[in-house]
């Protein structure tokens, strides 16, 4: 058990639809990280917050959003939903933004309807 | 943007075999991260290193930040090993902008 809670672990929706992807980070860390892992694209970074602050960008859609609260845990939005959103999102936590180890969620899997 | 190689693909091996997968990338970095994805979509993190090797149980990580490579071996392999094996490199330092490698679907015969 990593110690990252995913929720919801499956969600079925229909295009243009919005959702939020929940995260609580493990016991500790103050870093979270959101993944896309598509069966075109692989795994790829989206966004990722140090203690409340956004600290790094990739490759997140402006339909996309993201924040990260004082209690730490974190939601993804993603609204206005395309057939290709659909994918696996992970979170991800660590205690600081340094070399330090990734802890896993078990993911959300998305459907696009 | 750090370029990421793994090799090979896919891998078959029988049980007990001795197995390696390796990971290249383009630009110099602090620590490389190796992780397992099992057939259910979860993914755990097997090692994070920046320097010489790590060893874990039957799982061993090498890193030659000169040769800009790394190595995952796995001894004595079981069946339950039987998953896709990533290697992910940082934008600039740390867990920074991961970019990761298109994983090895790795599978165990008994």
């Amino acid at each position: 058990d990593s110690g990252v809670t995913q929720t919801p672990k499956h969600l079925i929706t229909a295009t243009g639809q919005r959702v939020t992807l929940r995260c609580s980070p493990r016991s500790g860390d103050l870093s979270v990280y959101w993944y896309q892992q598509s069966l075109d694209q692989g795994l790829q970074f989206l966004i990722q917050y140090y203690n409340g602050e956004e600290r790094a960008k990739g490759n997140i859609l402006e339909r996309f959003s993201a924040q990260q609260f004082p209690d730490l845990h974190s939601e993804l939005n993603l609204s206005s939903l395309e057939l290709g959103d659909s994918a696996l999102y992970f979170c991800a936590s660590s205690v600081d933004v340094g070399d330090s180890p990734l802890h896993f969620g078990n993911g959300t899997r998305l459907t696009v309807t | 943007k750090n370029e990421v190689e793994q090799s090979p693909q896919n891998l078959t091996a029988q049980e007990g075999e001795f197995i390696t997968i390796n990971c290249s990338y383009s630009v110099g970095i602090s620590a490389l991260h190796w992780l397992q994805q099992h057939p259910g979509g979860g993914i755990v993190s097997l090692f994070m290193l920046s320097s010489g090797k790590k060893k874990h149980g039957r799982l061993i990580a090498t890193i030659n930040i000169q040769e800009k490579h790394s190595s995952l071996h796995i001894t004595a392999s079981h069946p339950r090993d039987s998953a896709v094996y990533i290697c992910a490199v940082p934008g600039n330092f740390g867990n920074e902008k991961l970019t990761f490698g298109t994983g090895t679907r790795l599978t165990i015969i008994p």
